[in-house]
């Protein structure tokens, strides 16, 4: 149990346009989703944090502007890139936070999409 | 700030031997951590977790140990298989926090 779905898997986009990434949990209900950056040979970085039906909290240097997070259910979250550029071309990786009877919250991850922007 | 160090960014073994993977951690409020296992160009897999309150968590070929007046932990996987080549990522966590996560050790099991 517990599976991320993240579409598209791999997107190649010009400069100057948007992407949409959807994040789904499949099996269970996420209050909370994360959103992650990963550039080659480095840690997973997170970018903000999207509760449903809130506003998603960013963390320090990331464009809220630029990364549109909408957490429309408790399935759902989509990260928007606006106006990309090749920068932007990266890992982007989400994962669903789940709460299990024992108490515990374990986060679950999506395959991660692969941006590039030429 | 890095919370969480992978200090040894690559570890080589052989097949059927033990792999010892190590992960340290400077915030004292972590108490739930985490290992995943990452291929490339794929998202992590969560492999075993371990809270606070526990010193080791065991599922199956997969052992963490966790030394909390070290602010240390380990996974041992034993043994190992040519599969378990792949980056694994420690992470810590305190409730209601997202994932802090080390910079991952890549594994190559050797035949």
């Amino acid at each position: 149990g517990a599976v991320v779905s993240q579409h598209p898997s791999r997107v190649i986009c010009k400069s100057g346009t948007s992407v949409k990434i959807e994040c789904r949990s499949l099996d269970f209900q996420a209050t909370t989703m994360f959103w992650y950056r990963q550039f080659p040979k480095q840690s997973l970085m997170l970018m903000a944090t999207s509760n449903e039906g809130s506003k998603a909290t960013y963390e320090q240097g990331v464009e809220k502007d630029k990364f549109l997070i909408n957490h429309a259910s408790l399935t759902l979250s989509t990260l928007t890139v606006t106006s990309a550029h090749p920068e932007d071309s990266s890992f982007y990786i989400c994962s669903a936070s789940a709460s299990w009877s024992s108490g515990k919250e374990t986060q679950y991850f999506g395959p991660g999409t692969r941006l590039l922007v030429l | 700030d890095q919370q969480v160090k992978q200090n040894s960014p690559s570890l080589s073994v052989q097949e059927g031997r033990i792999s010892i993977l190590n992960c340290d951690y400077t915030n004292s409020m972590f108490d739930y951590f985490l290992w995943y296992k990452k291929y490339p160009a794929e998202g992590p897999t969560f492999l075993i977790s371990i809270s606070s309150i526990k010193d080791k968590n065991e599922d199956g070929r997969f052992t963490v140990f966790l030394n909390k007046s070290a602010k240390h932990l380990s996974l041992h996987i034993v043994p190992s298989q040519p599969g378990d080549s792949a980056v694994y990522f420690c992470a810590a966590t305190y409730t209601g926090y997202a994932l802090n996560f080390g910079k991952g050790t890549s594994l190559l099991v050797t035949p």
